[in-house]
């Protein structure tokens, strides 16, 4: 079957650092995004990884390890508006289907 | 304001009405999905359309029709819902296949309540 594993929620200090974690066990693997979503809004794209390795994108970086069916988004110098859901989801093949994990509600606290 | 809108943003409707969802995409894009988001589930796939033609159903109920009239346009049909298809309905886009990298972009999401 396929399956995605996030932890369901994170809480975390404004300044700090936050790694959100992401396990996959898919039929296939054809590159993994992850997308932030504020309450009530669109999710919106973050960050693609296909190869091995870390993506750095300003403050927010994802990594990707295919032996090990892992990922994570790592989020320096949180700020308040950082606060949402981070959904990471899988392409499990080549198709049009991504397979989603049921995200992680971070709270950035003051 | 992410290029993909979705009209109405709210909807209730009656186990007997007939309503529908609409979607537009300004990106170009040649795809366009529907998604289902329900509390604490993850992102269910509902259909996909790849120039105009449906590439995907996920095994939705009939009681789900939708309808692609041309690449910029996706509609979904509602007729005789459950309460348990109250969701969030996300329409998206994407200009080719996930699989080789390409994003899919969604909309803001029409909030359905079934009473």
């Amino acid at each position: 079957g396929q399956n995605i594993d996030q932890p369901t929620e994170m809480t975390a200090t404004e300044g700090a650092i936050v790694q959100i974690n992401c396990t996959y066990q898919t039929s296939g693997f054809n590159g993994l995004f992850w997308y932030q979503q504020h309450a009530g809004e669109a999710p919106t794209f973050l960050s693609y990884n296909v190869l091995d390795g870390l993506e750095e994108k300003g403050r927010f970086s994802s990594f990707l390890s295919r032996s090990k069916g892992y990922s994570y988004l790592l989020l320096k110098e949180l700020q308040m508006k950082d606060s949402a859901s981070y959904l990471c989801a899988v392409s499990p093949g080549s198709s049009y289907k991504l397979i989603f994990g049921s995200g992680t509600r971070l709270l950035v606290r003051p | 304001e992410t290029g993909v809108t979705q009209t109405p943003r709210h909807l209730v409707m009656g186990m007997t009405n007939k309503k529908s969802l609409k979607c537009e995409q300004h990106l170009g894009h040649n795809a366009m999905y529907w998604y289902k988001q329900s509390a604490k589930k993850p992102l269910e796939l509902m259909f996909v359309y790849n120039f105009k033609e449906q590439t995907e159903n996920n095994s939705v109920p009939s009681r789900f029709s939708p309808e692609c009239p041309n690449s910029s346009h996706l509609f979904l049909h509602l007729h005789t819902l459950q309460p348990e298809d109250s969701a969030l309905y996300l329409c998206a886009s994407s200009q080719s296949l996930p699989s080789s990298g390409n994003t899919i972009y969604f909309g803001e999401g029409s909030w359905l309540t079934v009473v």
